[in-house]
């Protein structure tokens, strides 16, 4: 069946560096992207992950290790508007996009 | 208009009513998706459309109709609500296949 796990909440202090993991199983796969949304707001597109390796985009990061179905998103220098969930999703070979329930991320001062 | 807008903002219905959900983008993009959000689960898709024209079924499709006369414009239709989809309805549109989705700003619907 598919699946996508991500952790239900996480807790984090403002200047640190947080991971978010996101582990799948889904019948096929495309690519991997990580989206932010906010409390009351829509999500809004972070990374996009096709190939094994770690993509650096400013303070984020996203890794992606397809052998073993595993992604995180990598947050550095946590800022308090870094506060949001944070989805993980899997594109399937038919190009449709199965969603994690997301990782809601309380930042701390 | 800039990006995807959807209305209304939010809506309480009656069980039974029919509630059309109007999702319009301006950015041209050929693929819009509909997905509802329920706290605890990820985002279902519940259509989906290619291009104009064309309509295809998601994950959770039941009880819901779309319809793509044109680019712009891709509604959802609820024709006879019920109390379980009660939920936060988004619509996203895309340049294509393998390309970042954007969201509108989502529908809280409320079935008594």
């Amino acid at each position: 069946g598919q699946n996508i796990d991500q952790p239900t909440e996480m807790t984090a202090t403002e200047g640190a560096i947080v991971q978010i993991n996101c582990t799948y199983q889904t019948s096929g796969f495309n690519g991997l992207f990580w989206y932010q949304q906010h409390a009351g707001e829509a999500p809004t597109f972070l990374s996009y992950n096709v190939l094994d390796g770690l993509e650096e985009k400013g303070r984020f990061s996203s890794f992606l290790s397809r052998s073993k179905g595993y992604s995180y998103l990598l947050l550095k220098e946590l800022q308090m508007k870094d506060s949001a969930s944070y989805l993980c999703a899997v594109e399937e070979s038919n190009y449709q996009l199965i969603w994690g329930a997301g990782t809601k991320l309380i930042i701390k001062p | 208009i800039a990006g995807i807008t959807q209305a209304p903002t939010s809506q309480i219905l009656a069980a039974g009513r029919r509630m059309t959900l109007r999702c319009t983008q301006d950015m041209r993009h050929n693929a819009m998706y509909w997905y509802r959000q329920d706290l605890g689960l990820g985002l279902r898709l519940i259509h989906y459309s290619n291009t104009a024209g064309t309509t295809g079924k998601g994950e959770v499709p039941d009880g819901y109709s779309v319809s793509r006369a044109n680019t712009d414009d891709f509604p959802l239709t609820l024709a006879s609500a019920v109390p379980s989809q009660t939920s936060v309805y988004f619509c996203a549109s895309s340049e294509g296949e393998a390309n970042e989705q954007f969201f509108g700003p989502g529908t809280r619907l409320t079935v008594l």
